[in-house]
């Protein structure tokens, strides 16, 4: 299957801090690209889909400016968590839509720890 | 808010044995079923992609049904082994794009 990778795949920073995370789809070309948060024992959360060219489309309750969306080329999308503070401590992961089969390829992830 | 609902949480069972879960999804407006497997410290593997009521897909030891009518989709894995221990997540797509995700079902195969 195709591959997706994500960086870092874990950051500890202090609180007020900003924290930029990458997705890139390795083998393939993915125009729609999305960011999942997993609070624990929890399912994957939808935060936002990331449009190559465009901007995101975020879910309800989801803070668009506290998480920035930048999907500027077609492998390429990053989520940057604005002033982290404890709350936002998670575990953050990205996947890329590869539209001929509409499947779903995920990174590994990134677990944020905000002290 | 889409009620994607998995069963069971958790399943321990013994290698060899057959083992089924499902996946219950709103049984309107219905575009696509995927199914996952997310190994610990992996990403989530994409097992399958359902379309059309009735359909059954094969992968292996692992296979799945779906009904779009009433809304349930099973994962079956015949003949378990230890490597099969993951989490199985479902996720439902009411339109090309994004999908809601089940909280997925937890297995254990013990050797």
């Amino acid at each position: 299957g195709a591959v997706v990778s994500q960086h870092p795949s874990w950051v500890i920073c202090k609180s007020g801090t900003s924290v930029k995370i990458e997705c890139r789809s390795l083998d393939f070309q993915a125009t729609t690209m999305f960011w999942y948060r997993q609070f624990p024992k929890q399912s994957l959360m939808l935060m936002a889909t990331s449009n190559e060219g465009s901007k995101a489309t975020y879910e309800q309750g989801v803070e668009k400016d506290k998480f920035l969306i930048n999907h500027a080329s077609l492998t390429l999308s990053t989520l940057t968590v604005t002033s982290a503070h404890p709350e936002d401590s998670s575990f953050y992961i990205c996947s890329a839509r590869d539209h001929s089969t509409d499947t779903q390829y995920f990174g590994p992830g990134t677990r944020l720890t905000v002290l | 808010i889409l009620n994607v609902e998995q069963s069971p949480q958790s399943l321990h069972v013994q290698e060899g044995d057959s083992t089924n879960f499902t996946c219950s999804f709103p049984s309107s407006n219905f575009y696509a079923l995927h199914w996952y497997r997310w190994e610990t410290a992996k990403s989530p593997e994409a097992l399958f992609v359902m379309t059309l009521n009735g359909d059954e897909k094969k992968k292996g030891r692992i296979s799945a049904t779906l009904n779009t009518k009433e809304g349930y989709s099973y994962l079956y894995i015949k003949g378990s082994q230890p490597e099969d221990s993951a989490t199985y997540l479902c996720a439902f797509s009411p339109s090309a794009g994004k999908s809601t995700f089940g909280d997925g079902t937890t297995l254990t195969v013990k050797p």
